[in-house]
């Protein structure tokens, strides 16, 4: 069955510093997003990507967040300088019917996990 | 901003019981309710989905019911089984005019289903 893959699955880097997560969505995917859950709490919506552009941020993502999709198949959160409050699992996540089709089935990935110290 | 909510942070039942799971919303816009389950180390996976236009959707073990009115939705899964212990997520989606498919999730429910 075609799986959403992350990597790292955990990484641990000091405040301040840059982290990028890689996801490699599945393949006749259309639309990715990018979610996280701080420990305890819910999985929450960060961004929506389609088209080589985003389609929707949440407030969570502000300027030190970006995505990217360099090449065809991998797409990146890149986190400019990492703060405390950044500790999640990211979650990357992909589907291919998009919104208006029936049901948006998102599959996800297994998660990277962040700490920053 | 807690559109979805999932009152009950934890259920536990006896394997072959019915685990009936709540979820609450507060957008009467949204087109779609799906349920995740969750694992330990891995990402939720698709349960069951229900479209606002229907009442019942029914999966195997797996049955999803949607109030309307009440704004109210509920997973049901008889018989459950130790295997279904996880982190349940009701997530909904189409809240926007400017729809980009983003699912909203509840808080969770651990079910414990005990042998």
């Amino acid at each position: 069955e075609p799986e959403v893959t992350q990597t790292p699955s955990h990484q641990v880097t000091q405040m301040g510093q840059e982290v990028i997560l890689r996801c490699v969505p599945i393949s006749n995917h259309l639309y990715f997003y990018w979610y996280r859950q701080i420990l305890g709490q819910k999985v929450e919506f960060l961004v929506s990507f389609y088209n080589n552009e985003i389609s929707e941020k949440s407030e969570i993502f502000d300027d030190q967040f970006s995505v990217e999709r360099p090449d065809g198949s991998n797409f990146t959160l890149k986190i400019r300088s990492t703060k405390l409050e950044d500790s999640a699992m990211y979650f990357c996540a992909s589907s291919y019917r998009g919104p208006g089709s029936g049901a948006n089935v998102l599959t996800f990935g297994a998660g990277s996990r962040l700490t920053v110290l | 901003d807690q559109q979805v909510k999932q009152n009950s942070p934890s259920l536990s039942v006896q394997e072959g019981r019915i685990s009936i799971l709540n979820c609450d919303y507060t957008n009467s816009m949204f087109d779609y309710f799906l349920w995740y389950k969750k694992y330990p180390a891995e990402g939720p996976t698709f349960l069951i989905s229900i479209s606002s236009i229907k009442d019942k959707n029914e999966d195997g073990r797996f049955t999803v019911f949607l109030n309307k009115s009440a704004k109210h939705l509920s997973l049901h899964i008889v018989p459950s089984q130790p295997g279904d212990s996880a982190v349940y997520f009701c997530a909904a989606s189409g809240s926007s005019s400017s729809n980009t498919g983003k699912l909203i999730f509840g808080q969770g429910t651990t079910l414990q289903v005990k042998p």
